[in-house]
């Protein structure tokens, strides 16, 4: 079945690194993919999203890349501070379902100072 | 801003009792969604709502039922509530064709 998975469920990096969050996905026909960012007792906040026309977006210190050959989408957070420190989940569009999302098991990042 | 607002961040519930979780959105977006967040798992799918008075099932509906009479509200109810029912849920909304979500704060649910 559709499913959409990250690498690794959590990533420890020094403040000021860039960090790079992986996830994989496995319907080669999706054709929308976002990243959502959970901090500690909140609920999931859209960071950005990328459509299957597109091999990178970026936002403020964001950058998506997609391949679609590989069927691999990355995050990349430049400077990382100690406010990024949440789980982050990738989704891509559920076929069949109007604009419901699959969502990928999250990542926890955590950034030390 | 969207905003999404969940009944309750907090509930104590007993097994076999009927338990209603309330989302309301001010976007008078079209589309809401209800998922549960368990460690390991992510988010998975209960319900969603394309409409008032429309829904469909999700990935786990067994042991749900929903309700949408109104436009901004869509609630979610655990119609006999099970240990195993004990989870995070989160509501969202997003508007027409529009793929991206919006959620709420969340609701921590804990059925002894």
């Amino acid at each position: 079945g559709e499913s959409v998975g990250l690498h690794l469920p959590t990533l420890s990096v020094q403040e000021g690194d860039n960090s790079i969050i992986n996830c994989a996905y496995s319907n080669s026909a999706s054709d929308y993919f976002i990243w959502y960012k959970q901090e500690s007792g909140k609920g999931p906040q859209f960071i950005i999203d990328i459509r299957s026309n597109m091999d990178k977006r970026q936002g403020q210190r964001v950058t998506v890349l997609l391949n679609k050959t590989v069927k691999h989408l990355s995050l990349q957070i430049a400077a990382t501070q100690p406010g990024d420190s949440a789980v982050y989940f990738c989704a891509e569009n559920r076929w069949g379902a109007g604009t419901a999302l699959i969502f990928g098991k999250g990542t926890t990042l955590s950034v030390s100072s | 801003d969207v905003k999404v607002t969940q009944s309750s961040r907090y509930l104590v519930k007993r097994t076999g009792e009927k338990v209603f979780l309330e989302c309301v959105q001010d976007m008078d977006h079209e589309n809401m969604f209800w998922y549960r967040q368990d460690p390991g798992l992510g988010l998975r799918l209960i319900y969603f709502s394309y409409d008032v008075k429309m829904k469909e099932k999700g990935d786990i509906p067994e042991g749900y039922s929903v309700s949408r009479e109104k436009k901004e509200r869509f609630s979610l109810i655990l119609e006999s509530a099970s240990t195993n029912q004990t989870s995070m849920y989160l509501c969202a909304s997003s508007a027409g064709d529009s793929k991206t979500q919006y959620f709420g704060p969340g609701t921590r649910l804990l059925v002894l």
